[in-house]
């Protein structure tokens, strides 16, 4: 079965600054997806960046980028310039390709956002 | 934003009394799925549906069952509430090469 582990329950980072979620899944399959998902208060589930596997490339949306590392089944999430609105709670997430986009998510990790 | 429903948002029901809750989208998405979220273990696939009568159990189905007899709604129900089901509960819809769309989640509280 696929899993995946967020290692920091909590983080925090100086408005402004940059701070890096970290993220490892296991997999046996080839064609996956792999995404990063916002949660804040409001309890809204915003979708913030999604990465194919089969592209080298890593994915980048204005401040957020990822570091996709294939071979090492880590995919990590780059918070550029944060703003306080970045603060909530973000969970990785994981899905096979094809079919039904049954997700598996990480434990999540809550990001302060400090003035 | 995909228009997903659900219903109610927030519940407070006994041990032992059955509990149904609702989720209504208006995407036509083929596929619906029912998660619960408690702390430490982010997001749970209780059930999903790839179709109308169509379902299948996921990674936390004990105590669950669903049924979607038309597109737009799919629905969870707890037959016998217990307190291990105290969550948030959330519902999501998409195709095959669209992204999960969610909706607002709701707060079920077991007493």
């Amino acid at each position: 079965a696929q899993t995946v582990t967020q290692s920091q329950p909590e983080m925090s980072v100086q408005e402004a600054e940059t701070v890096t979620l970290s993220c490892t899944y296991d997999t046996s399959e080839s064609d996956y997806y792999l995404f990063w998902y916002k949660q804040p208060p409001s309890r809204q589930m915003i979708l913030v960046i999604r990465q194919e596997a089969y592209k080298q490339q890593n994915a980048t949306e204005n401040r957020f980028s990822v570091n996709f590392q294939k071979a090492a089944k880590s995919f990590s999430l780059k918070i550029s310039d944060s703003q306080l609105g970045d603060a909530a709670m973000y969970f990785c997430a994981y899905r096979r390709g094809g079919g039904a986009q049954k997700l598996v998510f990480g434990q999540g990790t809550r990001l302060t956002i400090n003035p | 934003d995909a228009g997903i429903t659900q219903s109610p948002r927030h519940k407070v029901t006994e041990t032992g009394t059955p509990v149904t809750l609702r989720c209504h989208q208006t995407e036509n998405h083929r596929y619906m799925y029912w998660y619960r979220q408690d702390p430490g273990h982010g997001l749970r696939l209780i059930h999903y549906s790839y179709g109308v009568k169509d379902t299948d159990k996921g990674e936390v189905s004990d105590g669950y069952s669903v049924s979607r007899s038309k597109t737009e709604d799919f629905l969870l129900t707890l037959e016998s509430a217990t307190s291990s089901q105290t969550s948030v509960y959330f519902c999501a819809t998409g195709d095959m090469n669209t992204e999960a769309f969610f909706g607002q989640g709701t707060r079920l509280t077991v007493v």
